[in-house]
């Protein structure tokens, strides 16, 4: 069974530039989630989709950030306009119905905002 | 809102010492309890879970206890391993899988 997909695995950009970063979820998971990471701590969670819908997104700085899962299967995340702190990792994670919490992660994409 | 409190890291054991790392939590309602492992160089996983009170999660020789009392789910396990070294993060999820919250995690290094 093929993991969680995530492209690109590093990305370097300037503030104020956008970027987007694209998941594909394990086949058959419903519900998609989006984390931040910034080094030395836990991931924090942006938003939850489960199938194309939110159920989650009161932690996503909507200002600068979207989101969105169309057919409810891959999703992309965007920032627009970066800034200095949004460098991280952030990373794609899926999970199976009847099973909330349980997580399968993707390798994540590590952004650098100079 | 849901939170985690884990015990501040890095922790450093021999190879065959007994490990124990403390995770309290915050939520409302009935959540669900986690460990999440993420080994050097590799993604997150998880390493166990429990769904209601005074269930005892376990897996590779780990277990964790969800003390709803005590509001607590400690990770111990009898003899660590080398390749034990990693990241733990306790999590939790709320009553229907939503409010996903993550520890600061805790750094383990075994010592051979």
């Amino acid at each position: 069974e093929a993991g969680v997909a995530q492209s690109p695995r590093y990305k370097i950009i300037e503030k104020r530039q956008s970027v987007a970063f694209w998941c594909n979820p394990i086949s058959g998971h419903a519900t998609l989630y989006w984390y931040q990471q910034i080094l030395g701590q836990g991931p924090k969670l942006l938003i939850q989709f489960q199938n194309n819908g939110v159920v989650d997104d009161s932690q996503l700085p909507k200002d600068r950030f979207s989101a969105e899962r169309l057919k409810g299967v891959d999703s992309t995340l965007k920032i627009q306009p970066a800034k200095l702190e949004d460098s991280a990792v952030y990373l794609c994670a899926s999970s199976p119905m009847g099973a909330p919490g349980t997580q399968y992660f993707g390798p994540g994409t590590r952004l650098l905002v100079l | 809102g849901n939170s985690v409190t884990q015990m501040e890291g890095p922790v450093t054991l021999s190879e065959e010492a007994f490990l124990t790392i403390n995770c309290t939590y915050t939520a409302t309602g009935y959540p669900s309890l986690f460990w999440y492992v993420q080994y050097p160089g590799e993604g997150l996983q998880l390493l166990l879970k429990a769904t209601k009170a005074d269930d005892k999660g376990s897996n590779k020789g780990f277990e964790a206890t969800y003390r709803k009392e005590t509001t607590s789910f400690h990770l111990e396990k009898g003899s660590v391993q080398v390749s034990d070294s990693a990241v733990y993060f306790c999590a939790l999820t709320g009553n229907y899988g939503q409010n996903f919250v993550f520890g600061p995690g805790t750094r383990l290094s075994v010592l051979p």
